[in-house]
């Protein structure tokens, strides 16, 4: 049983360009989040993705949107990047209603670079 | 803003207990408390979470303070692999928009050979 997948694994890009991120869940999970995690900082909650729409927003700008397509997996995108969203990025997959603490499976990460 | 605090880092020997502390003074009483940690380059892994009552898994134990406003993760024989940074997290414990994980800078918890 495959975990939560994400690509790409690394990212450079420069300043102004815009990026899309992917991330595959855990089989079975319908419920996508992602978080950004900054160098030596916990990771922040960005937005989470359930029925193929945001349910709830942390405090990002509007840059940063997603999309929930209807197998579950899920886009981060980033637009006009800036040097401070140089982070790893988080994607977490859960199941709504399937046990009593809707536990939250992590994937490894992309590693975005913005020079 | 995290709701806990944890000290920024610990050491353990190898073989022995490793106790991480947390204080999370205004949980309410429908939160959840929960650890994860993070070994590096990885996302972060689920360990254990508890209400109220004390509880163990196959990874770690969870002792909550009668009152509930402190938290002692246990590993009871940690290893080298141990090593990582350990995130006390509070939460409500239902699905729906409460399920995100709002983290601290938690505590690394360096094992020692």
């Amino acid at each position: 049983d495959a975990g939560v997948t994400q690509s790409p694994t690394h990212l450079i890009k420069t300043r102004g360009q815009q990026v899309t991120l992917r991330c595959s869940p855990k089989s079975g999970h319908d419920t996508v989040s992602w978080y950004q995690q900054a160098l030596g900082q916990g990771p922040q909650f960005i937005f989470q993705y359930y029925e193929e729409e945001e349910r709830q927003r942390g405090n990002f700008p509007d840059r940063f949107s997603g999309h929930q397509f209807p197998n579950y997996s899920s886009e981060l995108n980033v637009n006009a990047l800036l040097l401070g969203d140089s982070a790893l990025y988080l994607c977490a997959s859960s199941l709504e209603w399937g046990n009593d603490y809707n536990e939250q499976f992590f994937g490894p990460g992309t590693r975005l670079t913005v020079l | 803003d995290a709701k806990t605090t944890q000290p920024t880092s610990m050491d353990c020997a190898e073989g022995r207990a490793a106790n991480l502390p947390c204080n999370h003074s205004t949980i309410s009483g429908n939160e959840y408390v929960y650890w994860y940690r993070q070994i590096h380059s990885q996302g972060p892994q689920y360990i254990i979470h508890g209400l109220k009552n004390n509880e163990t898994n196959e990874m770690a134990s969870l002792i909550i303070t009668e009152d509930r406003k402190s938290s002692t993760l246990i590993l009871p024989h940690a290893t080298l692999r141990d090593t990582a940074v350990y995130y006390c997290i509070v939460r409500l414990n239902y699905g729906g928009a409460t399920n995100k994980l709002i983290f601290g800078t938690g505590t690394l918890l360096a094992v020692q050979p």
